[in-house]
């Protein structure tokens, strides 16, 4: 069935490090995902995106890169600061040709620890 | 611009009780969601509406869950009767339009404890 999964629950890293999160997915009909923060009491926010066609592509901060031949997304944040503490989802966006509308299904969250 | 507003935060009630959850969009939106979140998890589509009608209620559980969006702006989702299992975070988001391209917007969440 359809599924997108982080591989470790939890990543423990020093302030000013860098932070790399990784999610596996399985729908290789997917052409949209999805990197969000979720902070403790919040909803998710968006932090960046990256299409299919892509393999690269880079925010303030962070980059995402995209491996479709072993379906594998990554987040990697710079200089990790506290405030970068949170929870992180990959999530794919599945385009659903009958109605032209998209569906996000999320991974399971990789929890990040900043140590000061 | 003002967030996806939801209320209540916080909400306690006994199994076999009912619930409402009530969601404001940003204001234009066409499309709003309603997500589940387990402890644990990522959240999980339970409705989506394109303003005022229903794209997908694939994974609602319609024998106890219900939403509706009225007039295409705010919407409701109601629980009857609660379940020990729908403890959880329930986040409404909605976004400009309903392709893949649209960025979605999330609310801060109802968080419901059943016990």
């Amino acid at each position: 069935g359809e599924s997108v999964g982080l591989h470790l629950p939890t990543l423990s890293v020093q302030e000013g490090d860098n932070s790399i999160i990784n999610c596996a997915y399985s729908n290789s009909a997917s052409d949209y995902f999805i990197w969000y923060k979720q902070e403790s009491g919040k909803g998710p926010q968006f932090i960046i995106d990256i299409r299919s066609n892509m393999d690269k592509r880079q925010g303030q901060r962070v980059t995402v890169l995209l491996n479709k031949t072993v379906k594998h997304l990554s987040l990697q944040i710079a200089a990790t600061q506290p405030g970068d503490s949170a929870v992180y989802f990959c999530a794919e966006n599945i385009f659903r040709g009958s109605s032209n509308t998209g569906k996000l299904i999320f991974g399971q969250g990789t929890t990040l620890q900043v140590k000061p | 611009e003002a967030g996806v507003a939801q209320s209540p935060r916080y909400k306690i009630i006994e199994k076999r009780q009912s619930v409402a959850f009530w969601c404001n969009p940003i204001s234009g939106h066409a499309t709003l969601y309603w997500y589940q979140q387990i402890l644990g998890q990522g959240p999980k589509l339970l409705i989506q509406f394109q303003n005022n009608g229903v794209v997908d209620d694939s994974q609602l559980p319609k024998d106890r869950f219900s939403a509706e969006r009225l007039k295409g702006v705010d919407s409701t989702l109601k629980i009857q009767p609660a379940k020990l299992e729908d403890s959880a975070v329930y986040l409404c988001a909605s976004s400009l339009r309903a392709g893949v391209s649209y960025e979605q917007y999330f609310g801060p969440g109802t968080r419901l404890t059943v016990t």
